[in-house]
């Protein structure tokens, strides 16, 4: 079946880093997605892993892909108070269709 | 290109009024996407266009639920006899399909958000 599961809250102090986890069922190739999600906003792209990677860093983000477990993790490092948001992970088929999303884990930064 | 636009931003409207949406999606994207986000949860997937082909519906969509894309470019969204549980946030995204990430790779509008009272 399809489901992605998230855990519902973080909290950071300001500076520290950010571990956001995320399963997910289908075992098919698939691309991996984290988007953020601010009050009021749409959904914002942040970084996106092919299930056929291990690791993937862009800047203050590193994605790291358990495939045997089908785990998937975002670390963001020296987290900011504007890192403040709801992080969605999501798993889409190669050439499939519909994105499917988690319930999305509020990440709140404490200054 | 500033990306997927959506209008209205927010609507309020009285249970059994007929509401519609628009998504224009980004201009080299030929693929469309229907999200609906209820508070808590992340986005559901509602529908899906190729170029003007409406090739998936979710069982979300109830009959009230229509959409369209006639020329292939913007989208509406028809709601006919709102009812409360439609109260949600209305996300559309766009992607040029293919089969490489960033082609696949779906990119959100900011979303029409709706209340039925």
């Amino acid at each position: 079946g399809e489901d992605v599961e998230q855990s519902l809250f973080l909290s950071v102090r300001e500076g520290d880093s950010s571990v956001i986890n995320c399963t997910y069922t289908d075992s098919s190739s698939t691309y991996l997605y984290w988007y953020k999600q601010e009050p009021g906003a749409g959904l914002q792209l942040l970084t996106y892993i092919f299930s056929n990677m291990d690791m993937k860093q862009d800047q203050r983000l590193t994605v790291l892909l358990n495939k045997k477990d089908k785990h998937l993790s975002l670390r963001i490092a020296d987290t900011q108070t504007g890192d403040s948001a709801i992080y969605f992970c999501a798993e889409k088929k190669t050439g499939g269709f519909k994105t499917i999303f988690g319930a999305g884990t509020r990440l709140f930064v404490k200054a | 290109d500033t990306g997927v636009s959506q209008d209205p931003r927010h609507k309020i409207t009285k249970r059994g009024q007929n509401v519609t949406f628009r998504c224009d999606p980004i201009s080299e994207h030929n693929r469309l996407y229907w999200y609906r986000q209820t508070l808590g949860q992340g986005p559901e997937f509602l529908t899906y266009f190729q170029n003007e082909a409406q090739l998936e519906k979710s069982r979300l969509l109830s009959d009230r639920f229509s959409a369209e894309r006639p020329k292939g470019s913007f989208s509406t969204l028809e709601i006919q006899r709102t009812e409360q549980g439609d109260s949600a946030m209305y996300l559309c995204a766009s992607s040029t399909g293919g089969h490489r990430a960033e082609k696949e790779t779906q990119y959100f509008g900011p979303g029409t958000r709706l209340l039925v009272l």
